[in-house]
């Protein structure tokens, strides 16, 4: 696609809900990055997929998040007993590699909030 | 490990004005990337400017420029001819440049820039 797309837009689920954030990165780009954040703060590094595969899950808070990229495309950010501590806006990036020059690109974020 | 601080919550400028958002940074690396992103309501972040440790012109893009200081630390952005839809947070972010490195971005708290007609 033209950009990076995540869906749904916002989210509102109840707490000890199970919920998945999609995001569907640039074409052809192979580096895709899910950031965190939250009220009055920067993104924060969550996870990292080189590929297929999670390269990097030092950001992840606990392990009630988890990731996926089957295909190498399209990630989705799955979060099990969503606490109200989770909501936040949840942003996804995409870039052609990890190379240090490679500008990353966001999409429009999912608004997580947990009642 | 880096960090990124902007200490100016808020700014706001006149139309066709100047403004300058402070940024700097704590690292022990020398070749790193630094960058300024900006985040209307909509959310999504835009890069305004990259600059790259190794050089030292200071870069620019139309009405956006940086004041580069390698020595000091600080990765300051000019706006210059301030519009109205320039009204948004503005993260100063930081990448290593290192091998090993997922280059994921490391970013300040952010600056709110409110511009007045």
């Amino acid at each position: 696609g033209a950009g990076v797309s995540q869906t749904p837009s916002n989210k509102v689920t109840e707490k000890g809900k199970y919920v998945e954030l999609r995001c569907d990165p640039i074409s052809g780009h192979t580096a895709l990055y899910w950031y965190r954040q939250s009220l009055g703060q920067g993104p924060e590094f969550l996870i990292y997929f080189q590929g297929t595969g999670a390269a990097d899950d030092s950001g992840l808070p606990n392990d009630r998040f988890f990731a996926v990229r089957p295909e190498g495309s399209v990630s989705t950010l799955k979060i099990q007993r969503t606490e109200r501590g989770d909501s936040a806006v949840y942003l996804c990036a995409s870039s052609k590699d990890r190379i240090r020059s490679e500008v990353a690109f966001f999409g429009q974020g999912t608004r997580l909030t947990v009642v | 490990a880096q960090t990124v601080t902007q200490s100016q919550p808020e700014m706001s400028v006149q139309e066709a004005e100047t403004v300058t958002l402070s940024c700097t940074y704590d690292t022990s690396e020398s070749d790193y990337y630094l960058f300024w992103y900006k985040q209307p309501p909509s959310r999504q972040m835009i890069l305004v400017i990259r600059q790259e440790a190794y050089k030292q012109q200071n870069a620019t893009e139309n009405r956006f420029s940086v004041n580069f200081q390698k020595a000091a630390k600080s990765f300051s952005l000019k706006i210059s001819d301030s519009q109205l839809g320039d009204a948004a947070m503005y993260f100063c972010a930081y990448r290593t440049s290192s091998r090993g490195s997922q280059g994921n971005l490391i970013f300040g708290k952010g600056t709110k820039l409110s511009v007045k007609p």
